[in-house]
Parts: C-alpha cells; structure tokens; sequence
C-alpha cells in the first residue's frame, strides 16, 4: 500500500525556519515526481513545489520563491521542505503527494494526511 | 503562471440531480487537467486525470470532459457521498495551479 507520512509541522515565529518531511512507502521511490501542496484554513489548494524522481530538477510557486527549498533523500525514501524567512501568509496545512505516473506530465495520484504550519508571534 | 477559472464556486443540489463543474485555463493545457475530489478534514483525493481518466475506484457517474482551455466535471447523478468540495488542476506547466474549489452541497 502506497502511504506518504508528512512530519515537522508546528508553530514558528515570523522570520523562523521549518523543515518539512515526508516518508514514502509502498512504491518505487525515485520513478515519482514529488509536490508540496498546502491549504491555508478554510481556503483552497496552493501548489507549493515539486521535484522530479532523480531529484535533479526543481520548481516552486512565485509565492515562496527565494524562501523555501524542496529537496529528497532516494536512499531513504523521503521528500522534504525547507522554510525559511517564514510568513503568517505560510499558515497552512502542508501536503505531500505523488504524481499519478512516472511520466513528464502527472497529477497527484496519492496524497498525505497533512502536517500543519503555524506562522505566528 | 497559467490562471485556472472554476465555477460555480458553490453548487446547490439534491441526490440525483446531474452536477457540472467547469474549469477555464488561461492558456492552453492540452489535455493536463486532474480533478480531485476533498471532504472535510480529509486530503483530497484524485478522481480523474489527463481531463477524462477516470482513476482506478471511482465510481463511473463521474467524468470528465474537455481540451485546451474549457474542460468540466459532471456528475452524472448525485450521490449522498459526493457532497464534497472539487478542484481542478493543471499540470501543463510550472507552476502547477489550482482552480478555486467549487463546493456541491445539499439544496
């Protein structure tokens, strides 16, 4: 069974830092493309990052650019977050999720249950 | 960044009623669109993929449809667990975007 574990979630100051991660199981870690996806409270879906299967390439939304880094581990089968420079406007509930396929195109074909960042003084 | 346009963003109807959400991109997709499907307190939950795959499970009242720029979910009869919030989602680009939710609940 395909299961995504998100963890590292909590309350940080404004400007504090945050790491992220999220522990796969059940699939062949590195054929998948990986995303961060966040829902602010009572809001929609954010997309927030992704990252290929070999890890070589990256992509973030404009929002965070410059302040959050999307990284994995292949040998340990897990994705991660870094936040830095955080905001109250990064208040969210952090969702990892695996696309659909190995392709280049993909949507997200399994999600976790969410790990939640709270950015406040 | 490709703007995803969905609407309604609320839908009132009743179990068995036929139930179309549409999605706008502002530029063309092709065909990579996803809709998912999110309940309260829950993750969301792919339910079509490519525009009109149909996800392994999903129950076959759900399709959807379209190419380019206009794409739509329907329902072909509503069912008392589809009340629920759906997303659409385009994934032709970097950065991936959401639509803005539209949700389906109890007239």
């Amino acid at each position: 069974e395909v299961q995504l574990l998100e963890s590292g979630g909590g309350l940080v100051q404004p400007g504090g830092s945050l790491r992220l991660s999220c522990a796969a199981s059940g699939f062949t870690f590195n054929t998948y493309a990986m995303s961060w996806v966040r829902q602010a409270p009572g809001k929609g879906l954010e997309w927030v990052s992704g990252i290929t299967g070999s890890g070589r390439s990256t992509y973030v939304a404009d929002s965070v650019k410059g302040r959050f880094t999307i990284s994995r581990d292949n040998s340990n089968n897990t994705l991660y977050l870094e936040m830095n420079s955080l905001r109250a406007e990064d208040t969210a509930l952090y969702y990892c999720a695996k696309a659909a396929s190995t392709g280049s195109y993909y949507g997200m074909g399994v999600w976790g249950q969410g790990t939640t960042v709270t950015v406040s003084s | 960044d490709i703007q995803m346009t969905q609407s309604p963003s609320t839908l009132s109807a009743s179990v068995g009623d036929r139930v179309t959400i549409t999605c706008r991109a502002s530029q063309s997709l092709v065909g990579w669109l996803a809709w998912y499907q999110q309940k309260p307190g829950k993750a969301p939950k792919l339910l079509i993929d490519k525009a009109s795959t149909l996800e392994s499970g999903v129950p076959s009242r759900f399709s959807g449809s379209g190419y380019a720029t206009e794409f739509t979910l329907t329902i072909s009869s509503l069912q008392p667990d589809d009340f629920a919030t759906y997303f659409c989602q385009q994934y032709n680009s970097y950065p991936f975007t959401f639509g803005g939710g539209t949700k389906v609940e109890t007239k």
